[in-house]
C-alpha cells in the first residue's frame, strides 16, 4: 500500500509569495495527481503527471520519479490560491493495471492580501 | 460539456437506514470512481467503474456497494448506515481507454451525508 506524506500541512504566506507544496510516496507509481479543493467541496484537478514537468499559467508541478517526490509550486501567489491542495498518487497492481488513488492529507494554503 | 453531476447535494439518515447516491459522469467518459472525504481520514477511494464493471475496490466494508448503467451513470449505495458513514462523497469521471489507466479526473461537487 502506497504511503502519500504531503508537507507542510498548512501554509500562511502574503500575496505575490512564491509558495512549494511537497509529496513523497512510499511506492512506485503509473501517475501522480495534484487536486485543488476549496470552501464547500468542490475538487479541481490541476495536474496529472507521470514523469518531468508541467505548467499551467502561474502553476508548476514536478515529479522526481527516482527520489518518488513531487511539488507543486505557485508563482505570485493571489488570495484566490487560497485552498486546499491534494496530492493523489495511482499504483499499478499486480494484475498488470493500477490501482485506486492514494491520497496525502492536503495542505491548507491562506495567501493574506 | 456538463460537468459531473451530483445528486442530491445533502442528505440526512438515520442510523441503520441507507442511502443510495447518484452521479452522471460527462458525457463520453466510461469511468466513474467514488471517493469518501472525511476531517479524520481525509480523501479514500471507495471503487471505480468502467463499462458496468467493478474494476477497483478501495479498503471499505460491504456496506458500500456500487453499480453503472450502461449510459455511464453510477450510484452508490450505503446499507445500515451509521455515525462514522457521515461524510461527502464524491465521485469523478474519466475518459479511459481500454487498456490505459491514467487519465484527468473530473469531480463532482459531492454529496454530504449526515447520519443521526
Amino acid at each position: 500500500k502506497n504511503e502519500v506524506e504531503q508537507s507542510p500541512q498548512n501554509l500562511t504566506a502574503q500575496e505575490g509569495e512564491f509558495i512549494t507544496i511537497n509529496c513523497s510516496y512510499s511506492v512506485g507509481i503509473s501517475a501522480l495527481h495534484w487536486l485543488q479543493q476549496h470552501p464547500g467541496g468542490g475538487i479541481v484537478s490541476l495536474f496529472m503527471l507521470s514523469s518531468g514537468k508541467k505548467k499551467h499559467g502561474r502553476l508548476i508541478a514536478t515529479i522526481n520519479i527516482q527520489e518518488k517526490h513531487s511539488s507543486l509550486h505557485i508563482t505570485a501567489s493571489h488570495p484566490r490560491d487560497s485552498a486546499v491542495y491534494i496530492c493523489a498518487v495511482r499504483s499499478p497492481n499486480s494484475g498488470g493495471g493500477a490501482d485506486g488513488l492514494t491520497f496525502g492529507k492536503g495542505t491548507h494554503l491562506i495567501i493574506q492580501p | 460539456k456538463a460537468g459531473v453531476t451530483q445528486t442530491p447535494r445533502y442528505l440526512i439518515k438515520t442510523r441503520g437506514q441507507q442511502v443510495t447516491l447518484s452521479c452522471s459522469p460527462i458525457s463520453g467518459h466510461r469511468s466513474v470512481s467514488w471517493y469518501q472525504q472525511t476531517p479524520g481520514q481525509g480523501l479514500q477511494f471507495l471503487f471505480e467503474y468502467f463499462s458496468e464493471t467493478q474494476r477497483n475496490k478501495g479498503n471499505f466494508p460491504g456496506r458500500f456497494s456500487g453499480r453503472q448503467f450502461s449510459n455511464s451513470r453510477s450510484e452508490m449505495n450505503v446499507s445500515t448506515l451509521e455515525l462514522g458513514d457521515s461524510a461527502l462523497y464524491l465521485c469523478a469521471s474519466r475518459w479511459l481507454g481500454v487498456s490505459s489507466y491514467n487519465s484527468p479526473l473530473h469531480f463532482g461537487n459531492g454529496t454530504r451525508l449526515t447520519v443521526t
